[in-house]
C-alpha cells in the first residue's frame, strides 16, 4: 500500500458546481497535513494546511479525518481557473520527519 | 513572500556531462529539498539538507550530489548526465523539518541527449 494515495482523476466538472476529494495516508503517526495546487508545467503552490479542526479559505474547506486517516479538499463554486492537479502532502514524525507527497488528483473546469 | 530561484527554467544537456542545477532562497530556511518530477510518478526526493553543509540523502540519490556551502543555496550535481535524468527538478525550502509548508521554484526542466 502507498504511504499516500490520490485518486489520479481526472474529475471533470461544469463552473460552478462542487468538487471534493480525498487523500489516504497509512502511517497513523502523521503529524501534518497540506493540500498544494500544481498547474501544468509549474511548480506546487501551497494552497492550504490542514487543520485539525478543518479549516475553510474561501471556496476551499479541507477536513482531517484521523480515525479513517484521510483528509479532503472541497472546492465550492468552482471556477476555470480551478483546473489543476492537487496534491497532498503528508508529513510523518518517528525518528526523523518524512515528507511525503502524493501524486495529485487532476481536476478540470469545464465552461 | 518566500522566493525560490532557481538557475534555469530550461536545460539541454549531453550524456556525461557534469550538470549544476543551482538553487537559492532568500527567507533564511534552514531546510532546502531536491525533487525531480515525472509523469505518473510524482514528485521524488533526490537530496535534503537541513543545515550548512549537511546533507542527507532522499529516496533517489543515486547519480546525484548536493552541495550547501552557504544557508541561502544548495545544489544539485549530476556527476555524469544520463538520458534517465531528463526530468523536470523542483528546489524547495521550509521552516523546518515538516510542520511548515515547503515553498518551491519554477522549476527546472532538464533534457539529457
Amino acid at each position: 500500500r502507498k504511504e499516500v494515495e490520490q485518486d489520479p482523476g481526472p474529475f471533470n466538472v461544469p463552473e460552478g458546481a462542487t468538487v471534493a476529494f480525498n487523500c489516504t495516508y497509512s502511517n497513523s503517526a502523521s503529524q501534518s497535513f497540506f493540500w498544494y495546487r500544481q498547474d501544468c508545467r509549474k511548480e506546487p503552490k501551497l494552497l492550504m494546511s490542514v487543520y485539525s479542526s478543518g479549516n475553510e479559505d474561501g471556496r476551499f474547506t479541507a477536513q482531517l479525518n484521523r480515525a479513517s486517516q484521510y483528509i479532503s479538499l472541497l472546492i465550492r463554486d468552482s471556477k476555470l481557473s480551478d483546473s489543476a492537479t492537487y496534491l497532498c502532502v503528508v508529513t510523518e514524525y518517528s525518528s526523523a520527519s518524512k515528507i511525503i507527497f502524493g501524486s495529485g488528483t487532476r481536476l478540470s473546469i469545464r465552461p | 513572500d518566500v522566493k525560490v530561484t532557481q538557475s534555469s527554467r530550461y536545460l539541454v544537456k549531453r550524456t556525461g556531462e557534469k550538470v549544476f542545477l543551482e538553487c537559492v532562497q532568500d527567507m533564511d530556511h534552514e531546510n532546502m529539498f531536491w525533487y525531480r518530477q515525472d509523469p505518473g510518478l510524482g514528485l521524488r526526493l533526490i537530496y535534503f539538507s537541513y543545515d550548512v553543509k549537511m546533507k542527507e540523502k532522499g529516496d533517489i540519490p543515486e547519480g546525484y550530489s548536493v552541495s550547501r556551502e552557504k544557508k541561502e543555496r544548495f545544489s544539485l550535481i549530476l556527476e555524469s548526465a544520463s538520458t534517465n535524468q531528463t526530468s523536470m527538478y523542483l528546489c524547495a525550502s521550509s521552516w523546518d523539518r515538516g510542520n511548515q509548508p515547503q515553498h518551491f521554484g519554477d522549476g527546472t526542466r532538464l533534457s539529457i541527449l
